[in-house]
């Protein structure tokens, strides 16, 4: 089952403009993670933030995570086209082992 | 490239028949995971092996079954397939069990069409 949902579904922008998604989870977590899904392909790993972490960065990339109110962001800066993709957020749960939960996602479009 | 190979990339088959699907982990992963990718259940974690041992099972079908071999790489049988087994299917793997930093590098998938 789905763990959360992703907010928004679906976002459009232009080149250099940043993009904020949302993402909301159900239960308590060790970590949670974000990928990144080009059209079809595997899932490439962006970033991880802990339980206890409240926020992270890795280059155009900043996510923040509140564990009080079960959710987290991501923010990728002056976005390009490359970045065009979409993008889930992924819970490692406490006592759930080392599975992930993935949210619903959301299709990031990146116009020139 | 994360390192996982999945083989085959495509499979189009018939309902009722059975298939393989195979994962290499990235050199020195001990866990491979599997997941399913459909349009209405998104992404689904199916079952994690460790070290040769089955570790965590999710929303795996009886029909579904996964082991791991002695040199780690993995396999997922898919029996009795159905219309709506078909999905992308992915396998993932990762250095160990440690909770904290639990990084999971995914294959490019194999995509199954059942007929």
């Amino acid at each position: 089952s789905q763990q959360g949902e992703e907010d928004p579904q679906a976002l459009s922008i232009q080149e250099g403009e940043n993009a904020t998604m949302n993402c909301s989870y159900k239960t308590s977590i060790n970590n949670l993670q974000w990928y990144r899904q080009n059209s079809g392909r595997g899932l490439v790993h962006l970033i991880l933030i802990r339980s206890n972490e409240r926020e992270k960065h890795s280059g155009r990339l900043r996510v923040t995570l509140d564990t009080s109110k079960k959710s987290s962001s991501l923010l990728i800066t002056a976005s390009r086209a490359a970045d065009t993709a979409s993008y889930f957020c992924a819970t490692e749960e406490t006592g759930g082992g080392n599975k992930l939960t993935f949210g619903t996602g959301t299709q990031l479009k990146v116009e020139l | 490239d994360s390192g996982v190979t999945q083989t085959p990339k495509h499979l189009i088959t018939a309902t009722g028949q059975r298939v393989t699907l195979r994962c290499s982990p990235r050199s020195g992963d001990l866990s491979v995971y599997w997941y399913q990718q459909s349009l209405d259940q998104g992404l689904q974690f199916l079952i994690q092996y460790y070290n040769g041992e089955e570790r965590a099972k999710g929303n795996i079908l009886e029909r579904f079954s996964a082991q791991q071999f002695p040199d780690l790489h993995s396999e997922l049988n898919l029996s009795s397939l159905e219309l709506g087994d078909s999905a992308l299917y992915f396998c993932a793997s990762s250095v160990g069990t440690n909770l904290a930093k639990n990084i999971q590098y995914f294959g490019a998938g194999t995509r199954l069409s059942v007929l």
